[in-house]
């Protein structure tokens, strides 16, 4: 069965530094990824998403992640983390259906 | 913007009582989802729309039904509300035709059960 693993609940940084948001998957073939990025009382944001090709994506907002296939992971990095980047991130998982697998979700503080 | 509204967007309602969503949608997309979100869990799919009148369930549809009588409105029912229903339920649309597409979501709507 498909699954999504975000590791880190909760994730604190300052204004300026790098950031990286892990997710795992597991899912036999080679899955549809995504990141959401949901901020207080607000939809999902589409970040980014990987279907075939590059394995390095870039998003909006700055935002960039890897597929490798050998670590079963889509991590998610930014390079400079924006007070306005403070929120939460969601990894899902496809199998290019409409069946989406969410992770739970990991929350992001950024120190001024 | 994928052109998706729902309403209402904040619900208080007793136990016991039937509650009704609405997702709203002006692009002519083919698929719609209903998911409710809570701590510690993501987003879960309650039940999913394929078109006008056609429907299946998700991993969570127990007490809850959906409708589609127009492509463009997918409703959601909660036929007697629980207080396990207490959560924030967002609408979701497939871009283009297909299942494969991309989903973008709707603002939420956030329900309380008392």
């Amino acid at each position: 069965a498909q699954s999504v693993t975000q590791p880190d609940i909760h994730i604190t940084v300052s204004e300026g530094a790098s950031l990286e948001l892990r997710c795992n998957y597991s899912y036999g073939a080679t899955p549809y990824l995504f990141w959401y990025v949901q901020s207080p009382g607000q939809g999902l944001q589409l970040l980014l998403k990987y279907f075939s090709g590059d394995t390095l994506v870039q998003g909006i907002k700055g935002f960039e992640a890897e597929f490798k296939r050998s670590q079963s992971s889509f991590n998610l990095r930014k390079p400079s983390v924006h007070w306005s980047d403070a929120a939460e991130y969601f990894c899902a998982v496809s199998s290019g259906t409409y069946k989406y697998i969410f992770g739970t979700g990991t929350r992001l503080k950024v120190l001024a | 913007d994928a052109g998706i509204t729902q309403s209402p967007r904040h619900k208080v309602t007793e136990t016991g009582t039937p509650v009704t969503l609405r997702c709203h949608q002006t692009e002519n997309h083919r698929y719609m989802y209903w998911y409710r979100q809570d701590p510690g869990h993501g987003l879960r799919l309650i039940h999913y729309s394929y078109g006008v009148k056609d429907t299946d369930k998700g991993e969570v549809s127990d007490g809850y039904s959906v409708s589609r009588s127009k492509t463009e409105d997918f409703l959601l029912t909660l036929e007697s509300a629980t207080s396990s229903q207490t959560s924030v339920y967002f609408c979701a649309i497939s871009e283009g035709q297909e299942s494969s597409e991309t989903q973008y979501f709707g603002p939420g709507t956030r329900l309380l059960v008392l």
